[in-house]
């Protein structure tokens, strides 16, 4: 298995809702990522999970909320968003974080609408 | 601070000619840089790396890059552009480690079309 995973692939929701978008890969990675991508720009860098540790916030909002269960699972738990939080979500996982293993494959994204 | 510029926003180019999408590169010391592709509604997918080595990197799809630390470039090229081809491209760099922990900075990607 060589791919990453995302579900759900679209999602629309409320302000006041609470959601979840999930990450999953089984390559034995042991760093995940999760970014945020506006139309036509590049990725943004929201958090990395290293060994199933939070080692990097990107000064996040705290409506973003991650998870990581375990090795294989990313969660992204998502309350009180913003309509200007909409856009693409994209997870990514690498070998670690170390120099030389760092090469990171993505997931297809979720696409997400605030209303 | 180490970042990466994509000095073009949108490439045009005729099928089956060479195709060309530049990178320069700012970072002190030996950079790793990368080069992603994202087509239409999908997530970046890998297409090579330079970490050390030869200049001249080869990687999916029939794609390579060059290595120039002379000119700090990671330009992205392919002999024989194809219509598929046309997506959003980005080049990356990996920081040092123990400078900052960011694991890639992207640049602002580069558009290609490919006419038929």
């Amino acid at each position: 298995d060589t791919e990453v995973t995302q579900t759900p692939k679209h999602l629309v929701m409320g302000m006041t809702n609470k959601k979840s978008l999930k990450c999953e890969q089984h390559m034995g990675h042991r760093a995940m990522y999760w970014y945020k991508q506006k139309a036509k720009k590049p990725p943004e860098l929201m958090f990395v999970y290293s060994y199933e540790k939070l080692s990097i916030n990107e000064s996040v909002p705290s409506r973003f909320s991650p998870e990581c269960p375990n090795s294989s699972l990313l969660n992204l738990h998502l309350h009180a968003l913003q309509p200007e939080d909409s856009a693409l979500y994209l997870c990514a996982s690498s070998l670690s974080t170390a120099p030389r293993q760092e090469t990171q494959y993505f997931g297809p994204g979720t696409r997400l609408l605030v209303l | 601070a180490q970042s990466v510029a994509q000095p073009e926003d949108q490439v045009n180019v005729a099928e089956g000619n060479p195709l060309t999408v530049k990178c320069t590169y700012s970072v002190s010391g030996n950079p790793y840089l990368f080069w992603y592709v994202q087509y239409p509604n999908r997530g970046l997918q890998f297409l090579l790396k330079y970490i050390t080595g030869d200049n001249l990197v080869k990687g999916s799809y029939g794609f390579e890059a060059e290595f120039n630390k002379s000119q700090t470039s990671f330009h992205l090229k392919k002999p024989s552009a194809l219509v598929s081809d046309s997506a959003l491209y980005f080049c990356a760099v990996r920081p040092l480690p123990n400078s900052g922990n960011t694991p890639l900075v992207f640049g602002k990607g580069t558009r290609l079309s490919v006419i038929a």
